[in-house]
């Protein structure tokens, strides 16, 4: 079973439409984030989220917003999609490992969402 | 700020050939280095890390050495398969502070052809 899932994994949608994009985990983990893909642009952090209280702007969140509704849940939407927004979205969990002074922040990735926006 | 640069894509090889992928970074205090890989129509997934200096991460067949003085985490792995092919992402995370986000490269394409 998947420990990151997000929903739905392909979406077409119109200019002007409210889109909601879902993740769930069962990892335990309370840091949680969504980026979005895109060819030759890397990954770009979009808003993250440390605990249930606890919502961060990354580094291109107009046009975007969130919700934790729980420590295992963390939705995005678009209130209202344009076409540039049309890309492959990620939503990843992390938890800091490591010990003896040492630590590292490993992030556990869900399978995507390709959204395309006509 | 915090940094991360590999070389640009697409790479092509032949099954069983060499494979180095440079990722060199910047950053202000002494960050954790990371590959992740991304199969055609998955997620990303951690490939190794190494969390100081001369440390060697390795995992299926991969290694990249955390090299300080050239500030350098450059993958390589000595024979690629075919299943190999996928997108490779060079990442650093800060060791210390609450936030430690992950700063990015922007991916590198590699084509394993049999």
């Amino acid at each position: 079973d998947a420990d990151v899932t997000q929903t739905p994994r392909n979406r077409i949608t119109k200019t002007g439409k409210r889109i909601m994009l879902e993740c769930s985990q069962t990892k335990g983990h309370d840091r949680m984030y969504w980026y979005r893909q895109d060819p030759g642009l890397g990954l770009r952090l979009i808003y993250y989220s440390f605990d249930v209280k606890d919502i961060n702007k990354g580094e291109i969140s107009d046009g975007y917003s969130v919700s934790r509704q729980a420590q295992a849940k963390f939705s995005l939407s678009l209130e209202s999609a344009i076409p540039n927004q049309t890309a492959l979205y990620f939503c990843a969990t992390s938890v800091i490992k490591g010990a003896l002074g040492v630590s590292y922040n490993e992030q556990f990735f869900g399978p995507g969402t390709r959204l395309t926006v006509l | 700020g915090d940094s991360v640069t590999q070389m640009e894509g697409p790479v092509t090889l032949s099954e069983e050939a060499f494979l180095t992928i440079n990722c060199t970074y910047t950053a202000t205090g002494y960050p954790s280095l990371f590959w992740y890989v991304q199969y055609p129509g998955e997620g990303l997934q951690l490939l190794l890390k190494a969390t100081k200096a001369d440390d060697k991460g390795s995992n299926k067949g991969f290694e990249a050495t955390y090299r300080k003085e050239t500030t350098s985490f450059h993958l390589e792995k000595g024979s690629v398969q075919v299943s190999d092919s996928a997108v490779y992402f060079c990442a650093l995370s800060e060791n210390a502070g609450n936030n430690r986000k992950l700063i990015w490269g922007l991916g590198t394409s590699l084509a394993v052809n049999p």
